[in-house]
């Protein structure tokens, strides 16, 4: 399976609920960052964690990262219907060779409805 | 800043023809990939330039794929010949070395019938 695996597939959600979504990786990391994709569009960087943090926040995301776990969740608080999207996690693995190299999962479908 | 700038957005054409599609990246952005995206595969890296210079091709899928990069301002990815299982999306993709933040263009969606 791949680096950097979303769960869930698709979720579906109320107006004003939290979304969390998880990603689980494989090999150790430099950091681990989330995307969003609007239908149609390209992918838009959200929020970057690196390996020695454990959470991050970017107004309504919080970002968490357990590298013993090798898992990641991204939360949206208060979900408005704009945020319909897909969401991607990229892992940049901890491997010279492959600098710079992100590696996205498969993501998770959120659909947000008014 | 016009971002990441690619062409065409939409290409249809048939099995057998040439297709290159094109990339001009952020200025001052040392880093350029491309990727492709299917409903079956999702992204895959196709390749990486580190300054104008191809670092990791492994993602090519066979050698009806190439990719340039003559300055640091284009990149162009060839598929020659081109056939219907390259019918995807591919995206350019450029950052600043060192920030491995992704801005990403707003994709070529292929066709190959």
């Amino acid at each position: 399976s791949q680096q950097g695996e979303e769960d869930p597939q698709a979720l579906s959600i109320q107006e004003g609920e939290n979304a969390t979504m998880n990603c689980s990786y494989k090999t150790s990391i430099n950091n681990l960052q989330w995307y969003r994709q609007n239908s149609g569009r390209g992918l838009v960087h959200l929020i970057l964690i690196r390996s020695n943090e454990r959470e991050k926040h970017s107004g309504r995301l919080r970002v968490t990262l357990d590298t013993s776990k090798k898992s990641s969740s991204l939360l949206i608080t208060a979900s408005r219907a704009a945020d319909t999207a897909s969401y991607f996690c990229a892992t940049d693995a901890k491997n010279l060779t492959s600098y710079g190299k992100l590696t996205f999962g498969q993501g998770t479908i959120l659909t947000v409805h008014p | 800043d016009a971002g990441v700038i690619q062409s065409p957005r939409h290409e249809v054409t048939e099995m057998g023809q040439e297709v290159t599609l094109r990339c001009k990246p952020i200025s001052g952005h040392n880093s350029l990939f491309w990727y492709r995206q299917t409903m079956m595969r999702g992204l895959e890296l196709l390749i990486y330039f580190n300054n104008n210079v191809p670092i990791d091709d492994s993602g090519m899928p066979e050698d009806r794929f190439s990719a340039k990069m003559p300055n640091a301002s284009f990149s162009t990815l060839k598929i020659q010949p081109s056939e219907p299982r390259d019918s995807a999306v591919y995206f350019c993709a450029s950052s600043f070395q060192g920030a491995n933040v992704l801005t990403f263009g707003a994709g070529s969606r292929l066709t190959v019938l």
